[in-house]
């Protein structure tokens, strides 16, 4: 069974413009979360969406916004780049949103913004 | 807020030296805590999950612990060989299946 996949793998962008990335979870699972990795620090959450809905969501300004599909897939996206905007964008999946279950990630998006 | 610190921030062994990797967490109200491996570049590899009711689990070379009272858990890592060179990521989660991470121990095994 194919892992979390996300595209594109690179992207570059300058400030001010808008970005969407992509996410396709793991066949059934049916909740999908976003985070971002700045160089050197550990991944911080944007995002959790779960048959549809938003679940969660991290402190990051109104400039990122995301959505789910009925297929189950997710698009993040971030409007008005700012250069502290680059960084790698991780999408992982999971079967439901309880508490104790395992999260799949994908192998990310890097972003860089100039 | 949940604030999660690993400690050391690198490492470097030789092969086949056993190593203990260190996370402490400030809110002991947690559901479980995970290790993951990250490569240079790619996402992460869930290598453990410790229930908040659990006090240790175990996979192969791994063995992970938890002390949910003082906020801490340790990922040791026996007979450590070059393949393991990666950076190691603790994170807790406190809501669903939202993670708070640590910014990770970045290991080198050297041959």
């Amino acid at each position: 069974d194919a892992g979390v996949t996300q595209s594109p793998t690179h992207l570059i962008k300058t400030r001010g413009q808008h970005v969407t990335l992509r996410c396709s979870p793991i066949s059934g699972h049916k909740s999908v979360s976003w985070y971002q990795q700045v160089l050197g620090q550990g991944p911080q959450f944007i995002f959790q969406y779960y048959e549809k809905e938003e679940r969660g969501r991290g402190n990051f300004p109104d400039r990122f916004s995301a959505r789910q599909f009925p297929n189950y897939s997710s698009e993040l996206n971030v409007n008005a780049l700012l250069l502290g905007d680059s960084a790698l964008y991780l999408c992982a999946s999971s079967r439901l949103v309880i508490t104790n279950e395992k999260l799949f990630f994908g192998s990310g998006t890097q972003l860089s913004v100039l | 807020k949940q604030e999660v610190t690993q400690i050391p921030a690198a490492l470097s062994v030789p092969e086949g030296e056993n190593l203990v990797l260190n996370c402490s967490f400030t809110d002991s109200a947690i559901y479980n805590l995970q290790w993951f491996r990250q490569d240079p570049g790619k996402g992460l590899t869930s290598l453990l999950l410790i229930q908040s009711s659990q006090r240790e689990q175990t996979s192969g070379r791994l063995n992970a612990s938890l002390d949910k009272s003082s906020g801490r858990s340790t990922l040791y890592i026996a007979a450590s060989q070059p393949g393991d060179s990666a950076t190691y990521l603790c994170a807790v989660s406190t809501s669903g299946s939202r993670l708070t991470f640590g910014e990770g121990t970045q290991l080198t095994v050297n041959p």
